[in-house]
C-alpha cells in the first residue's frame, strides 16, 4: 500500500530564506507525486507534480521539487520565501492516475513566514 | 470559469438530523470524490465515482452515503450524523486518462455536529 509521510508539521522561515518541506513516500510501483497548497478558507490546489522524465519538476510560485528514488523522497523547495507563501502544504502519492487509483495524502506542513 | 461548488460552505446541525452537502463540477470530469480533513490526519478519501452510477468506498466511508445520477452531480448524504463527523469536507474531480493527475478541489464545507 502507498503511504506519504511529511516530516515536521509546522515549518517558520523569515522572508527571503529558502523554504525546504519534506516528503518520503512509499509506494510498490513507481509513483506519480504531487505537491498541492491550501491557503486559508481555500481549497487545494495543484503546486507541481511529477508523473514520468525529468525528475526535477518546477511549479507554480517559484516551488520546485525533485524525484529521488533512491531516497524515496519529493522535497518541495522555494529558494526566497515570500509572504504570500503561508499556508498549508499537501504531499501526495498515487501508483495509478489513469483508473480508480485515489490520491494518499500527507498529515500536511503549516508554513509560517515570519517576516 | 472552471469550478468545483459546494453547499453549503458552513453548517451546524445536531445528531441524527440527516443533512447533505451538494456538490457540482462544471468541467465534464468523469471521476469525483469525496474527502474529510482533519488535523493531524491529513485528508482521508471517503467515496470516489468514476463515472454516473459507479461508486466505491474509499477509506472512511462508515456514516456517509453518496450518489452519482448525474456526471455534475455528486452529494454526500450523511444520514444520521454524529459527533465525530465534525469536520472539513472537500469535493474533488478531475478527467480519466493518462497523466491526469491533478485534483480540482471546492473550497470546502465545514461541517460541526453537536
Amino acid at each position: 500500500a502507498q503511504s506519504v509521510t511529511q516530516l515536521g508539521s509546522h515549518v517558520s522561515v523569515s522572508e527571503g530564506a529558502l523554504v525546504l518541506l519534506r516528503c518520503n513516500y512509499s509506494s510498490s510501483v513507481p509513483p506519480y507525486l504531487f505537491w498541492y497548497v491550501q491557503y486559508p478558507n481555500q481549497g487545494l490546489q495543484l503546486l507541481l507534480k511529477y508523473t514520468t522524465g525529468a525528475t526535477l519538476v518546477k511549479g507554480i510560485n517559484g516551488f520546485e521539487a525533485e524525484f529521488k528514488k533512491s531516497e524515496t523522497s519529493f522535497h518541495l523547495t522555494k529558494p526566497s520565501a515570500h509572504m504570500s507563501d503561508a499556508a498549508e502544504y499537501f504531499c501526495a502519492v498515487s501508483e495509478n492516475m489513469e483508473g480508480n487509483e485515489k490520491l494518499t495524502f500527507g498529515t500536511g506542513t503549516r508554513l509560517t513566514i515570519i517576516p | 470559469e472552471a469550478q468545483v461548488t459546494q453547499n453549503p460552505r458552513y453548517l451546524i446541525t445536531v445528531t441524527g438530523k440527516k443533512l447533505t452537502v451538494t456538490c457540482s463540477q462544471n468541467m465534464n470530469h468523469e471521476y469525483m470524490s469525496w474527502y474529510r480533513q482533519d488535523p493531524g490526519l491529513g485528508l482521508r478519501q471517503i467515496y470516489y465515482s468514476m463515472n454516473v452510477e459507479v461508486t466505491d468506498k474509499g477509506d472512511v466511508p462508515e456514516g456517509y452515503k453518496v450518489s452519482r445520477k448525474e456526471k455534475r452531480n455528486f452529494p454526500l448524504i450523511l444520514e444520521s450524523p454524529s459527533p465525530n463527523q465534525t469536520s472539513l469536507y472537500f469535493c474533488a474531480s478531475r478527467p480519466l486518462g493518462p497523466n491526469t493527475g491533478e485534483l480540482f478541489f471546492g473550497e470546502g464545507s465545514r461541517l460541526t455536529v453537536l
